[in-house]
Parts: structure tokens; sequence; C-alpha cells
């Protein structure tokens, strides 16, 4: 079965510091990956997505993801933290059968002056 | 370029009625996702329209309902109400499965 696993319910940074949000896969096929962040009563929003190509992928407000096959993980990471990335972070698969997306449950990101 | 647009921004029922919520998706996007959320935490799947017709259903009950309009905007219907109800309901669109979703600013909906 499709699966997208995020095994860290929290993570806790101090500003300043790399960090690191966790997301592993099951899917079969080419997997199409993406990563969302959810600030506050607010909707998603698109971060970035690896679909072919180079395995580190850049995205929105510094962030960037390695696509490592044989380890099936999809990590985001920022080098330098900063107190307004702290938000809620969602990981996701698309379902090589409809196309839908499969979502992580999340990790809630505190970066900590 | 208008992105998703949710209305209404809040919603305040009383246990037992009925509450309509309604999506925009962005302007040739034929899909439309709709997800609950509560409490801040993960993304419960509960619909998908694409093209005018029902293409897939989360494990909700049948009061959870929904319709796709031929401009592509959406409905979603909660009837009978209940306590547990209470939750921020977000709406996304997508022109295909492979660039991801664009997410509204969601619909907070409170039951009383």
């Amino acid at each position: 079965a499709q699966s997208v696993a995020q095994p860290e319910d929290q993570v806790n940074v101090a500003e300043g510091n790399p960090l690191t949000v966790k997301c592993t896969y099951s899917v079969s096929g080419n997997p199409y990956l993406f990563w969302y962040v959810q600030y506050p009563n607010r909707g998603l929003q698109f971060l970035l997505k690896y679909i072919t190509g180079d395995n580190l992928v850049k995205g929105s407000y510094g962030f960037e993801a390695e696509f490592n096959k044989s380890q099936t993980s999809f990590h985001l990471k920022k080098p330098s933290a900063l107190v307004s990335d702290s938000a809620l972070y969602f990981c996701a698969v698309r379902d090589v059968s409809n196309y839908q997306l499969i979502w992580g449950a999340g990790t809630k990101l505190i970066i900590k002056p | 370029e208008a992105g998703v647009t949710q209305s209404p921004t809040h919603l305040i029922k009383t246990r037992g009625q009925q509450a309509t919520l309604r999506c925009s998706p962005i302007s040739g996007h034929t899909s439309v996702y709709w997800y609950q959320q509560a409490l801040g935490l993960g993304l419960q799947f509960l619909l998908w329209y694409d093209e005018g017709e029902e293409r897939n259903r989360g494990n909700f009950p049948p009061r959870f309902s929904g319709r796709q309009f031929p401009n592509y905007s959406s409905e979603l219907n909660v009837n009978a109400l209940e306590l547990e109800d209470s939750a921020l309901y977000l709406c996304a669109s997508s022109p295909d499965g492979n660039y991801g979703y664009t997410f509204g600013s969601g619909t907070r909906l409170t039951v009383v």
C-alpha cells in the first residue's frame, strides 16, 4: 500500500541552527513528492516538489529537500532556522493509481529564539 | 491570478443544523478536493470532484456530501451537524495530480 510517514510529531530547533523535518514514503514506481507548510488557522502553502531530476530540490523561503531513492526518504531541510519558520509541515506523495495526494500526519516545527 | 477562495471564513451552527461550505478553484483547475482538519491536526480526506463527478470519497458518513458545478466551483454540505464536526474545512484545486494542489484558506466551522 502506498503511504507517507512523518516520524516526528514535533521538532524543536534553536534559531540559527539547521533544521530537518523527516519524511519517508512507500509507493510503486517513481514517486512524485511534495512539501507543504501550514501557519495557524490558514490553508496549506506549497513549498517544493520532486518529480524528476536533481535529488536536491530548492523551494520557497530558503527550504530545500533531498530525495533519497534507496532510503525512500524526502527530508525537508533549511541551513539556518528562523522563528518565523515555526509552523506545521506536511509531506505528501502522489498516488500512482488516481493522482490523489497521500498525506503524512504532519510535523510541528518550533523554532526557539 | 486569483487563488482558491473559500466562503464563508467562519461559520457557527447549532447541533442538528445543516452547513454549506463553498469553494472556487483556480481558473483552469478541474479537480477540487475537500479535507477536514480538526484542532490543527492532520488532514482527513473528504471528497474529490473532477469534471463535475465525484471521483473518490473518504471514510466519512453520508451526511457529508457535495457537488461540483459546471464552472468547477464546489459545495460541501454537512447535514445533521454534530459537535465533533467542528473543524477547519480546507478546499484545494489542481489541474492534475502531477503538480500538487493549491489550497484555500479554509472555513472554520464551529458547532455549538
